[in-house]
């Protein structure tokens, strides 16, 4: 399985702060893309970053991908409360469909 | 544009009994997508459409679970009977291209078997 591990499990910061998340996997991928999900509503994409980057920004989010250590982070920058969530990653090789870690359960404290 | 969106947003049947979820995709997305989170799990893939047909249902659990994608648009999942281990939330998503690439996902249907 190729099955990504996001790590810690649970951050909680105060707003303005940067949050890092982590996300560990163990195969090959053709991409690596990350998710939030608010408090009882739907997964919406973040950012996807392709196998051959290793570094990609989008606004207040910056992912990292290391291949050769099978590994990904998720900074966001100056935190909100509004950032709370739960952040997942899901790995992609080939055709098959999307392999998605446990999440990081995020809390900006206003 | 509407997004992908899941009915019934909750149930709660008991053990034994059937429940339909029904999944509307973004117009004009041929693949769609069936994963669920059971608690404090991870979220798992279930099962892929592409239009009307099945591409790749590897995941599901044991033959309670049907899905169905008739005419290519709309697609159901029918637990039959359900277990108490079917509780979870079980999400939809859409895309254009195949799994490399974006996919949209609905709200989510939360069950609760009791």
């Amino acid at each position: 399985s190729q099955q990504g591990e996001e790590d810690p499990q649970a951050l909680s910061i105060q707003e303005g702060e940067n949050a890092t998340m982590n996300c560990s996997y163990k195969t090959s991928i053709n991409n690596l893309q990350w998710y939030r999900q608010n408090s009882g509503r739907g997964l919406v994409h973040l950012i996807l970053i392709r196998s051959n980057e290793r570094e990609k920004h989008s606004g207040r989010l910056r992912v990292t991908l290391d291949t050769s250590k099978k590994s990904s982070s998720l900074l966001i920058t100056a935190s909100r409360a509004a950032d709370t969530a739960s952040y997942f990653c899901a790995t992609v090789a080939g055709n098959t469909p999307l392999v998605f870690g446990k999440g990081t359960r995020l809390s900006v404290i206003a | 544009e509407a997004g992908v969106t899941q009915f019934p947003s909750h149930s709660v049947i008991e053990k034994g009994q059937t429940v339909t979820l029904r999944c509307d995709p973004i117009s004009g997305h041929d693949n769609l997508y069936w994963y669920r989170r059971v608690m404090g799990k991870e979220i798992k893939f279930l099962l892929h459409f592409v239009k009307e047909s099945k591409q790749d249902e590897s995941g599901m659990p044991n033959n309670r679970f049907l899905a169905e994608r008739t005419g290519g648009t709309y697609s159901t999942l029918k637990v039959q009977p359900a277990e108490l281990e079917d509780s979870g939330v079980y999400f939809c998503a859409s895309s254009l291209g195949l799994a490399a690439y974006e996919q949209y996902f609905g709200p989510g249907t939360r069950l609760t078997v009791t």
